[in-house]
């Protein structure tokens, strides 16, 4: 049974600090792994989408790394914005029409 | 543009009565929906697969006549809380996937029900 793991369940960090969100699965055997934000009261955005095959994804001052062998997966954010301050969650998905499964999230929270 | 809708956004019922979420893919078919819930401070969890023409199926867990699920046409899937009691309050979302790309998902924006 897949299982996500996200820690810490909450972070807090000065404006302007580079970080690392960081996701784990116990199986390997995925199609991608996909990173989320939530904003409260919001649905999903889906932030980046990385394949098996692929290593990495960028978008903007985001970065996300697969590394499916050992199970992990890191978000990093270049030089976070206030605006940043939200729940980002991974999810990996395992097969054709099959589900997602989520971790529980990192609640951002980005200080001026 | 959003290419999964769902209705409402948010509701309020009474206890006792039922609701319908409606999840509905824009502009292509969707043959598999599914059908999440949110507890605060807790991850998305599962509560059904939902396939268009037959019934759907549940997770361990969820009652399947309290959460009834009908996808009756490729483009819309509903869930309909019944019977609905405070702690049924939650988050819910729907996902689609797009045709034969399977890994290609779409999520709606969630549907915020509170049970009073």
């Amino acid at each position: 049974k897949q299982e996500v793991t996200q820690i810490p369940a909450a972070l807090s960090v000065p404006e302007g600090e580079n970080l690392v969100l960081n996701c784990s699965f116990t199986d390997s055997a995925i199609y991608n792994l996909q990173w989320f934000r939530q904003d409260p009261g919001k649905g999903l955005t889906s932030l980046l989408l990385i394949q098996s095959s692929q290593r990495e994804q960028t978008s903007g001052r985001l970065n996300a790394s697969l590394d499916k062998s050992s199970g992990r997966s890191t978000l990093y954010i270049a030089a976070s914005q206030p605006g940043d301050s939200a729940t980002y969650l991974c999810a990996v998905y395992t097969g054709a029409n099959s589900k997602l499964t989520f971790g529980k999230g990192i609640t951002l929270s980005v200080r001026p | 543009g959003a290419v999964v809708s769902q209705h409402p956004s948010r509701v309020i019922c009474k206890s006792g009565t039922s609701v319908k979420i409606e999840c509905r893919s824009l502009d292509f078919q969707a043959t598999t929906m599914f059908w999440y819930r949110q507890f605060p401070k807790k991850s998305l969890m599962l509560m059904a697969t939902s396939n268009e023409g037959s019934k759907a199926t549940y997770e361990q867990g969820v009652e399947k006549d309290k959460f009834l699920i009908n996808h009756a046409s490729l483009t819309l899937s509903t869930l309909t809380v019944t019977s609905a009691h405070p702690e049924d309050s939650s988050f819910y979302i729907c996902s689609a996937h797009r045709g034969n790309s399977g890994n290609t998902i779409y999520f709606g924006e969630g549907s915020w029900l509170t049970v009073v």
